[in-house]
């Protein structure tokens, strides 16, 4: 298995509260990514990362930023957590961007 | 935009019988194709893909062939098991981007 960890795993938090999540991979990865799972849309991407410093938005951008400043730490931020931001997200990486991606246990956010 | 299809479930059998998960895909270009099985509680694993036309993706007993002349990628296993029982997400990788696109997942529940 590719050595990817999210933390933290569960988070439960209130509505207008900032919330980040951590992705944090051990194989030197170029390619980090950041999806979230809701029921009837598969996986949808929120940003991606394609080097230290360097993102770009994916589908689902609007509500998130997103930081990497070493090879190994993706993080994914919610500014002003919403009820729409219940869902579970997931991280990816992948060596080159045409390589296979492979992805994090999840963290499972609930918004009240 | 680039989309994939996958025949709504859950989809419920016996064990030892013979599955398929129907999945059409819209895309510019050649993308490429990936099957990815995501068990209870656990994140997505790669199953398999095909990187062509007429490729044929296999692991653990699944089979799923690239048809560029009907836009599919149906995952087929002979037997099911017990344990086979879980979601399973098409998805594509176009060969002008590094995103994957996914589908709405199919849930698989095999009975004993």
């Amino acid at each position: 298995d590719a050595g990817i960890t999210q933390s933290p795993r569960h988070k439960v938090t209130e509505t207008g509260t900032p919330v980040t999540l951590r992705c944090h991979q051990t194989e030197n990865h170029r390619y980090m990514y950041w999806y979230r799972q809701d029921p009837g849309h598969g996986l949808r991407l929120i940003h991606y990362s394609y080097g230290v410093k360097d993102t770009d938005k994916g589908e689902v951008s609007d509500g998130y930023s997103v930081s990497r400043s070493k090879t190994e730490d993706f993080l994914l931020t919610l500014e002003s957590a919403t009820s729409s931001q219940t869902s579970v997200y997931f991280c990816a990486i992948s060596l080159t961007d045409q390589e296979t991606q492979y992805f994090g246990p999840g963290t499972r956010l609930l918004v009240l | 935009g680039d989309s994939v299809t996958q025949m709504e479930g859950p989809v419920t059998l016996s064990e030892e019988a013979f599955l398929t998960i129907n999945c059409t895909y819209t895309a510019t270009g050649y993308p490429s194709l990936f099957w990815y099985v995501q068990y209870p509680g656990e994140g997505l694993q790669l199953l398999l893909k095909a990187t062509k036309a007429d490729d044929k993706g296999s692991n653990k007993g699944f089979e799923a062939t690239y048809r560029k002349e009907t836009t599919s990628f149906h995952l087929e296993k002979g037997s099911v098991q017990v344990s086979d029982s879980a979601v399973y997400f098409c998805a594509l990788s176009s060969k002008y981007g590094n995103k994957l696109v996914f589908g709405a997942g199919t849930i698989l529940r095999v009975k004993s």
